[in-house]
């Protein structure tokens, strides 16, 4: 079965630069979530999409924005990198309006280094 | 407001051993329940949910989890622990209406002696 799909797996960059991070959710999954996870620690839920709208904001940086597109994939945009940027970036996808009882599939992550 | 604790950062246990994974949960409204494992260096893996219904759910692996409304707690259960069981475990909730976004527990790291 199809996963979601998460690129690049690992990325280093350095500070001041800037990163995209891509998000391919499950086939007919039209909520796309976005959550970071630092070392030794629960995921912090950053944003949400639904029907390529965003659905919720959680404690996302300014210097971050998200956007989900036509096909439903979500792109990550970070500027500005700071070394507390450093962690493991989730995406996950649900179908349907986002409601409490929707189950998420998270993807594998893409972990960002920044040095 | 909701938040989710679970009780030890680390548990660790032999193996065939009974695991028993704590989490205990606040909300003003019906709580949906979830459990996800992390193996290391992947993603978050559902193992089980509660919903509605019974209040005992039975998960991938040989997991189970007791929705106890009296008790706040939805504790993860195996009855013999397998070396492949090591791995982080997350215990989330979330509600109804506005409340929907998951509410993550601190995560527990299973560690299972030979």
């Amino acid at each position: 079965a199809a996963g979601v799909i998460q690129s690049p797996r690992h990325l280093i960059k350095e500070k001041r630069e800037t990163a995209t991070l891509k998000c391919y959710p499950i086939p007919r999954h039209d909520t796309v979530y976005w959550y970071q996870q630092g070392p030794g620690q629960d995921p912090q839920f950053l944003i949400s999409f639904y029907e390529k709208m965003q659905s919720d904001k959680g404690s996302i940086p300014d210097r971050f924005s998200a956007q989900q597109f036509s096909d439903y994939h979500s792109e990550l945009n970070m500027s500005s990198l700071e070394l507390g940027d450093s962690a493991l970036y989730f995406c996950a996808s649900s179908q349907g309006f986002p409601s409490g009882a929707n189950v998420l599939t998270f993807g594998a992550g893409s972990r960002l280094t920044v040095l | 407001a909701q938040s989710v604790t679970q009780l030890g950062s680390h548990v660790s246990v032999s193996e065939g051993a009974l695991v028993l994974l704590r989490c205990n949960y606040s909300s003003s409204v019906p709580p949906y329940l979830f459990w996800y494992v992390q193996y290391p260096n992947q993603g978050l893996q559902l193992l089980l949910k509660y919903t509605t219904g019974a209040t005992l759910v039975k998960g991938i692996n040989g997991f189970e989890a007791e929705f106890k409304k009296s008790e706040t707690s939805f504790h993860l259960t195996k009855p013999s622990a397998h070396m492949s069981d090591a791995a982080e475990y997350f215990c989330a909730v979330s509600g109804s209406g506005s409340n929907y976004q998951l509410i993550w527990g601190a995560g527990t790291k299973l560690i299972i002696k030979p």
